[in-house]
């Protein structure tokens, strides 16, 4: 089956504008999580989303914000960019079974460039 | 490709030779941890998990070992591989008291493999 699908892969905005990614997990998959990974923090979690409701947040500010479609698709946007946005963000989809933690499954990612 | 991982302690190995990459991780009360390959270009892909009632599980090539008293990972590989040239993480997941697991995820290792 296919994977999980990320759009656009590459992206250079300047600052000040704002910018909406897109993910499209895998089939039958419910949960989609939100990372921004840089060199000098790793990986960090910026949001969850289960059936269309944000159930997790991660520390950070309210310009980066997301949301889920019925379909399981999600988009996060970032608005007011700052050079510090520029990371790769990966979505990763999981079934979010009732009995555990789930493997993530992610994709690619989407990099973002701020000049 | 993408650099992911310019300030990660770097293992570099023989091909061949047995890789054992190691993760302390923070929460005493995590009950769930994965390890995760990141190569150049891509997301991270699961490799192994292993649960907090085990102390040991073996995969193909790779074997997990959890030492809950000094709260450390290790994930070994076997024979490695220039295809096993990436970064690995480990994440730990902790049982939340209402909602869903959400990972966290260390540093990285950057495994380097010479043929």
């Amino acid at each position: 089956k296919a994977g999980v699908t990320q759009t656009p892969r590459y992206l250079i905005k300047t600052r000040g504008q704002q910018v909406t990614l897109s993910c499209s997990p895998i089939s039958g998959h419910r949960s989609v999580s939100w990372y921004q990974q840089t060199p000098g923090q790793g990986l960090q979690f910026l949001f969850e989303y289960f059936s269309e409701t944000q159930r997790n947040k991660g520390n950070f500010p309210g310009r980066f914000s997301g949301r889920q479609f019925s379909n399981s698709r999600s988009e996060m946007n970032v608005s007011t960019l700052e050079l510090g946005d520029s990371a790769l963000y990966l979505c990763a989809s999981s079934p979010s079974l009732s009995s555990g933690a789930n493997v993530l499954t992610f994709g690619a990612g989407s990099r973002l460039t701020v000049l | 490709g993408e650099s992911v991982g310019l300030h990660l302690p770097t293992l570099s190995v023989q091909e061949g030779d047995n890789s054992i990459i190691n993760c302390a991780y923070s929460n005493s009360a995590s009950d769930y941890f994965i390890w995760y390959k990141q190569e150049s270009g891509k997301g991270p892909q699961f490799i192994i998990d292993i649960r907090s009632n085990m102390d040991k599980r073996q995969g193909q090539r790779v074997t997990v070992l959890l030492n809950k008293t000094v709260k450390h990972l290790s994930l070994q590989i076997a024979a490695t591989q220039p295809g096993d040239s990436a970064v690995y993480f480990c994440a730990e997941n902790l049982h939340p008291s209402g909602g869903s697991y959400i990972p966290t995820f260390g540093r990285g290792t950057s495994l380097i493999v010479h043929p």
